[in-house]
């Protein structure tokens, strides 16, 4: 079945540093989005990418899906401990219907 | 807060006991998810329902089933319940198909 890969499974970071988790997916995806779970609470929509080499940006936050829509990414610039959580990138294969999650990368932020 | 709303917060069971989750969707949203996700694990998605019918399956085991009501309400039931089943159950609801999807706080399910 469809798989979607995500990595690192878990980061450790310096308050202030840079933060990146990767999404692969074997096969093309119609969409991605990406998901943040804070501890203990439930996941939230951050943003959905459709296009292909298509770059959104929220204040700190940069997401590329890839030219080949089988892979995604999302940049933290300067983290802070508001940051910390739970990042998931979750796809949908091109002509599938069900939205498939990756496993998740954990960030703890250190001040 | 999402709008979606999950009952219960907590559920402790024996096992092989059937305990029954129940999601309501936000207003206007047609399509209800079920989640599974277990201690350190990612989300497992279990089934997907718009309007009424079963749209897709994920990995949901035969002892668990679900419907979606007239009025979108979803249930989950999961039957002859094992330790392995303890997890968090959320539930999600979108417009249609390929929307975001907003999450319910979850039921935290403890099967001793």
């Amino acid at each position: 079945g469809q798989q979607v890969m995500q990595i690192p499974q878990y980061q450790h970071v310096q308050e202030g540093e840079d933060f990146t988790t990767y999404c692969n997916s074997s096969t093309t995806l119609s969409n991605i989005q990406w998901y943040k779970q804070r501890p203990g609470g439930h996941p939230v929509f951050l943003i959905q990418l459709v296009k292909s080499g298509e770059v959104k940006k929220q204040k700190r936050l940069t997401f590329q899906f890839g030219e080949a829509k089988k892979n995604s990414s999302l940049h933290i610039t300067a983290t802070q401990t508001t940051d910390v959580g739970t990042y998931f990138c979750a796809g949908t294969v091109e002509y599938g219907n069900k939205l498939v999650f990756g496993a998740g990368t954990i960030l703890r932020v250190k001040s | 807060d999402s709008g979606v709303t999950q009952t219960p917060k907590h559920l402790i069971t024996a096992t092989g006991q059937r305990v029954t989750l129940r999601c309501s969707p936000r207003s206007g949203d047609l399509s209800v998810y079920w989640y599974q996700q277990s201690l350190d694990q990612g989300l497992q998605f279990l089934i997907h329902y718009y309007n009424g019918e079963e749209r897709a399956k994920g990995n949901i085991l035969e002892r668990f089933s679900a419907q979606q009501f007239p009025d979108l309400h979803s249930e989950l039931n999961l039957s002859s319940l094992e330790l392995g089943d303890s997890a968090l159950y959320f539930c999600a609801s979108s417009v249609d198909f390929y929307n975001e999807q907003f999450f319910g706080p979850g039921t935290r399910l403890t099967v001793l």
